[in-house]
């Protein structure tokens, strides 16, 4: 079945630090690739979004570029800031399905 | 334009009591859907609305669970009677087309 797993947290970056988030996704056909994020105390908002291969997704500096060969969306920020602090979770969604299939989300604490 | 919400924010019941939590989707979406993210647990899909159909409830866990969207615009949830594993963060997400969704703030039910 479909499926999205995520590198384990909790990531622990200073200001400026460059941040990678893995990604990797099992799935059959060509899904949809998002990246949400929640921070404290608030909802998931959408942070970005691919449809379909070699697209990149992108948005308040942070990309991510489906990789149909390794199956992987990656999250990549250049430099991170305290403001950047928060749970973020890959997704998918299948061609068929309706449903987003989430990873188990990766908790980024970023300090000055 | 208004984003979806959820009402309350906060719920806390006792164990065999009935807890009715509600979602506001953006206007104009008729997708619906409804999610639940059970402590240290990935986000899980219960179910799909277009307008007021039930489209997919594959993952409502038991028959505790109602949903209903009379009328096609909100939607509830209700659980009766609430357990002790029914703890966790419900999420509500709207869409147009069914592609990219949209979250709502989220409702913490604590069962005690």
């Amino acid at each position: 079945g479909n499926s999205v797993t995520q590198m384990e947290g909790p990531v622990t970056l200073s200001e400026e630090a460059f941040l990678t988030i893995n990604c990797t996704y099992t799935a059959t056909g060509y899904p949809s690739l998002f990246w949400y994020v929640q921070y404290p105390g608030e909802g998931l908002q959408l942070l970005l979004k691919a449809t379909k291969a070699d697209d990149k997704g992108s948005n308040k500096g942070f990309e991510a570029t489906y990789r149909k060969e390794t199956t992987s969306f990656h999250l990549e920020k250049g430099s991170v800031q305290v403001s950047d602090s928060a749970v973020y979770f890959c997704a998918l969604l299948s061609q068929a399905g309706t449903a987003l299939i989430f990873g188990k989300g990766t908790t980024l604490s970023v300090s000055s | 334009e208004a984003g979806v919400t959820q009402f309350p924010s906060h719920s806390v019941i006792e164990k065999g009591q009935t807890v009715t939590l509600r979602c506001d989707p953006i206007s104009g979406h008729d997708n619906l859907y409804w999610y639940r993210r059970v402590m240290g647990k990935e986000i899980k899909f219960l179910l799909h609305f277009v307008k007021e159909s039930k489209q997919d409830e594959s993952g409502m866990p038991n028959n505790r669970f109602l949903a209903e969207r009379t009328g096609g615009t909100y939607s509830t949830l209700k659980v009766q009677p609430a357990e002790l594993e029914d703890s966790g963060v419900y999420f509500c997400a709207s869409s147009p087309l069914g592609v990219t969704q949209y979250f709502g703030p989220g409702t913490r039910l604590t069962v005690l």
